[in-house]
């Protein structure tokens, strides 16, 4: 079950900037864990993204950048490519150091 | 080079307990920070997270699955074992595992390709 709530579409033309909210609560993101973005393209396994927050993992275009305040964290990509076009899931902890997962949103290059 | 692969059977019948193994290359369970986990995705529908063990042998479930769930590790043979009891069709899903190098509250920066199970009679 999914306690991180994403909008399930974005989209966007080539070129353009999207971004992707990730929302919690106190018990959660609220609570001081840090906020993980993953990339899932179609049929594959998911690959890290951004972590820490807004850090990102050798090989990762400097394109994708995370943020987070409060209950909240965002993923935005700017100068988006065809490539781009995937799921992408935030992800976090609870209190009890379990794992939680966003609803997931589906980035649509126009 | 870390890899991780799951292994397991492709098909179960409903109520029967499923047994799925992380097998893993390029790191020890038993050094200070690492952690696997596994993690689900029915057809078409978002990740979920099952269960966690750390290189202390501390082990976190899903609060909705912790009754169903146990997850335990092998540290000779770089293997972590999940075992899923009173399986229903609704847990057909891709099953990963997926590592965390940096400790409770660290990413998932390796993962298996997935296996898919079908609960189906």
């Amino acid at each position: 079950q999914s306690v991180l709530t994403q909008p399930p579409s974005v989209s966007g033309a080539p070129g353009q900037r999207v971004t992707i909210s990730c929302t919690g609560s106190s018990s959660n993101i609220g609570a001081g864990y840090d906020v993980h973005w993953y990339q899932q393209l179609p049929g594959t396994a998911p690959k890290l993204l951004i972590y820490g927050n807004s850090n990102r993992p050798s090989g990762v275009p400097d394109r994708f950048s995370g943020s987070k305040s409060g209950t909240s964290a965002s993923l935005a990509i700017t100068g988006l490519q065809a490539e781009d076009e995937a799921d992408y899931y935030c992800q976090s902890y609870d209190s009890s150091l379990r794992g939680v997962f966003g609803t997931g949103t589906k980035v649509t290059v126009l | 080079q870390v890899t991780l692969r799951e292994s397991g059977p492709a098909l179960v019948k409903p109520t029967q307990t499923l047994t799925l193994t992380c097998t893993f290359s390029g790191f020890s369970l038993s050094t200070s920070g690492m952690c696997v986990s596994w993690i689900r995705q029915p057809p078409g529908k978002a990740l979920e997270w099952l269960a966690l063990i750390d290189w202390d042998d501390d082990k976190y479930y899903s609060t909705s699955l912790k009754t169903r769930l146990t997850i335990s590790k092998d540290t000779s043979k770089n293997q972590v074992v999940l075992t899923m009891t009173n399986m229903d069709p609704v847990d057909t899903a891709t099953y990963y595992c997926a590592r965390i190098g940096t400790g409770g509250g660290g990413p998932f920066d390796y993962w298996g390709q997935g296996t898919l199970v079908t609960v189906s009679s």
